[in-house]
């Protein structure tokens, strides 16, 4: 059964800073992975998704993803981050079957100090 | 485009209480479509997923059921609500047949037991 683990639960930046968020999951087949955004008291927005082809995606409010099959990671990154980019973060690995379910990471809340 | 809808949005219900949370999707066919639920500072529990109208499975037994009596509409309910099922339900659609594997959410029902 596939399998995803986000070993930071809590991570604070500066305005401005770099950020990286960590996912590393498990999976037997080639995965489909995603990385999605939740607001307090909102459903998730999705971020970027990576199915074949370039190991780094680019997503949506200046997010990108790398794929690095050998280390089993798909680490969530932006340049400079935004008050606005504060919430909590969660990365998904897609499970083969007629239902395409996704198995959750845990979440790594972001805070950003101005 | 396609839409997703929630209600209600908040929710408080007694202990012993009846629940019926629903979620319509506009804008496409036949979607898969599933019930999360996040408890407080946890991640996503998926609860139920279906491919078709009358088609459910049960990822975790508990006191809450699921049913899709037309294509686009996803009822969750409880004849007996319990303390342990307050939490945040989340509703997510995603297209059938279709080599992409995300998941497109609604805004969520707040539901606390007390």
């Amino acid at each position: 059964a596939q399998s995803v683990t986000q070993p930071d639960i809590h991570i604070t930046v500066s305005e401005g800073a770099s950020l990286e968020l960590r996912c590393n999951y498990s999976y037997g087949a080639t995965p489909y992975l995603f990385w999605y955004v939740q607001s307090p008291g909102q459903g998730l927005q999705l971020l970027l998704k990576y199915f074949s082809g370039d190991t780094l995606v680019q997503g949506i409010k200046g997010f990108e993803a790398e794929f690095k099959r050998s280390q089993s990671s798909f680490n969530l990154r932006k340049p400079s981050v935004h008050w606005s980019d504060a919430a909590e973060y969660f990365c998904a690995v897609g499970a083969y079957g007629s239902a395409r379910q996704l198995t959750f990471g845990s979440g790594t809340q972001l805070t950003v100090l101005p | 485009s396609q839409t997703i809808h929630q209600w209600p949005a908040t929710l408080v219900q007694p202990v012993g209480s009846p629940l019926s949370l629903e979620c319509t999707v506009e804008g496409t066919s036949n979607p898969n479509l599933y019930w999360y639920r996040q408890a407080a500072g946890r991640g996503l529990q998926l609860l139920f997923y279906s491919v078709g109208i009358g088609q459910i499975s049960s990822e975790v037994p508990q006191n809450l059921s699921a049913s899709r009596p037309q294509d686009r509409q996803f009822i969750l309910s409880s004849k007996k609500l319990l303390l342990s099922d307050s939490g945040f339900y989340l509703c997510a659609w995603s297209p059938q047949g279709h080599l992409s594997y995300e998941q497109y959410f609604g805004p969520g029902t707040r539901l606390t037991v007390t």
